[in-house]
């Protein structure tokens, strides 16, 4: 079956812009999540939808970032104002809570580079 | 607070030897444990996870971990390595099933011919 994908796999912006990404979820997945993936470092968390909802945003670094998910399933990380230190590549992952496997499920990224 | 401490930033294994990666874990309740690895170029893979079940856990592509409380460590070992083990590999923690994951900072793991 199809995994998660994220588009677009590369966006390139300037500075002030405003920057929306996309996330397909695995169908069926309730959970979704984001993270962010800087040069050198491990990923680090964004937010967390559980449905429609936002469960966990205590991962979003400023007022400039923002996530919905209207439906339960795609979801959307819009910056805004963007900034040369927003430059990294952004995580998308999903997961099923049923059944007790427990698995996030990563999508290849986006890489954002803000010029 | 939950966090991830992987040391060295870079390992250097010879083909067919012994594969250690060290990861140590803070977390103020039993954790939920992954060893993630991403190839260049490649989204993240799970290679093991723990989730308080056998302490040794076996992975995908020979790799296996211990769970060990009374150390707080998760290594991550394969008894041969091969040259495609090259990759970076990401210690993670979580706290529940459906909760957020915390990710070290990585290893980078050569193959030396």
């Amino acid at each position: 079956g199809a995994g998660v994908s994220q588009t677009p796999s590369n966006k390139v912006t300037e500075k002030g812009k405003y920057v929306e990404l996309r996330c397909d979820p695995i169908s069926g997945h309730t959970a979704l999540y984001w993270y962010r993936q800087s040069l050198g470092q491990g990923p680090e968390f964004l937010i967390y939808f559980q449905g429609t909802g936002a469960a966990d945003d205590s991962g979003l670094p400023n007022d400039r970032f923002f996530a919905v998910r209207p439906e339960g399933s795609v979801s959307t990380l819009k910056i805004q104002r963007t900034e040369r230190g927003d430059s990294a590549v952004y995580l998308c992952a999903s997961s099923s809570l049923a059944g007790g496997a427990y698995e996030q499920f990563f999508g290849p990224g986006t890489r954002l580079t803000v010029l | 607070a939950q966090s991830v401490t992987q040391l060295g930033s870079h390992v250097s294994v010879s083909e067919g030897a012994l594969v250690l990666l060290r990861c140590n874990y803070s977390s103020s309740v039993p954790p939920y444990l992954f060893w993630y690895v991403q190839y260049p170029n490649q989204g993240l893979q799970l290679l093991l996870k723990y989730t308080s079940a056998a302490t040794l856990v076996k992975g995908i592509n020979g790799f296996e971990a211990e769970f060990k409380k009374s150390e707080t460590s998760f290594h991550l070992t394969k008894p041969s390595a091969h040259m495609s083990d090259a990759a970076e590999y990401f210690c993670a923690v979580s706290d529940d099933r459906d909760d957020k994951i915390i990710f070290g900072k990585g290893t980078r793991l050569h193959i030396l011919p």
